[in-house]
C-alpha cells in the first residue's frame, strides 16, 4: 500500500458525460501528479500540482481539468467524454516538486470505461 | 518518435532464468532513471532508481545506465514466479521546466513460469 488513495476504483459512463476522479496524497506529500494509462499509449503524464498550484502540464486535453485543494487532495475532471478516454487514471504523490529527484508513489488507479 | 522506447514483449521465461529488460531514450536531459513494477490491476511501484550513468544492484535486481548510448537495462537474476508483472522504465530531467515529470516507456510484460 503506497499511502495514496483514489476513488472510485471503477467508473462506467456514457459518451458526452462528465466525471470527477479523486486522489488523496500520502501524508506529508505536497505534490500530486495525474497520469493516464492506455494500452496503445502507455503511461502518460497529464498534470502536476504542488501545494495547490499548477506546476506542470503534459498531454492533457482541454476537456480535462484538475485542481488541488487546501487539504492537498486533488480532483481530475473529465468532460464531454469520448470512447477514447477509456483508460486507467493514476494519481501519484511526492514530497516536493522542486527537488531534482523525489520518488513518486502511485495510487491504485481509477478504471474509466466510456460506453 | 516517443521520448522513451520499450519493447512491450510479452516475455516468458522459466523460473531461475536471468531476465534482461531494456529501454532507449532520445532526450539527453534525462538524468534520473527508474524502473517501476506494476502488477495486474495495481499502481506502479518503484523498484530501483539510478542517477546518471553506471550500475546499481539491489538483491536480485541490477540496473544499468549507459548515457552515451541512451540505453538503460534492468537485469533480474534467479527469476521467480512472483516477479511476473509489467516492468516500466521511467526517466526525468534534473533541471528545467520538466523537473519532476516522469517519462515512461510502454512497459514490458514478464511472465516467469514454475
Amino acid at each position: 500500500d503506497s499511502g495514496v488513495t483514489q476513488t472510485p476504483k471503477h467508473l462506467i459512463t456514457a459518451t458526452g458525460q462528465r466525471v470527477t476522479l479523486r486522489c488523496s496524497p500520502r501524508s506529508g506529500d505536497l505534490s500530486v501528479y495525474w497520469y493516464q494509462q492506455s494500452l496503445d499509449q502507455g503511461l502518460q503524464f497529464l498534470i502536476q500540482y504542488y501545494n495547490g498550484e499548477e506546476r506542470a502540464k503534459g498531454n492533457i486535453l482541454e476537456r480535462f481539468s484538475a485542481q488541488q485543494f487546501p487539504d492537498l487532495h486533488s480532483e481530475l475532471n473529465l468532460s464531454s467524454l469520448e470512447l477514447g478516454d477509456s483508460a486507467l487514471y493514476f494519481c501519484a504523490s511526492s514530497v516536493a516538486a522542486t527537488l531534482s529527484y523525489n520518488e513518486q508513489f502511485f495510487g491504485p488507479g481509477t478504471r474509466l470505461t466510456v460506453l | 518518435q516517443k521520448e522513451v522506447e520499450q519493447d512491450p514483449g510479452p516475455l516468458s521465461v522459466p523460473e531461475g532464468a536471468i531476465v534482461s529488460l531494456n529501454c532507449t531514450y532520445s532526450n539527453s536531459a534525462f538524468q534520473y532513471f527508474m524502473w517501476y513494477r506494476q502488477y495486474s490491476r495495481k499502481g506502479p511501484e518503484l523498484l530501483m532508481y539510478t542517477y546518471s550513468s553506471g550500475n546499481k544492484e539491489d538483491g536480485r535486481f541490477t540496473a544499468q545506465v549507459d548515457k552515451s548510448s541512451k540505453y538503460i537495462s534492468l537485469f533480474i537474476r534467479d527469476s521467480q514466479p512472483s516477479d511476473s508483472a509489467t516492468y516500466l522504465c521511467a526517466m526525468s530531467a534534473d533541471r528545467g521546466s520538466t523537473l519532476g515529470r516522469l517519462y515512461f516507456g510502454r512497459g514490458t510484460q514478464l511472465t516467469v513460469w514454475p
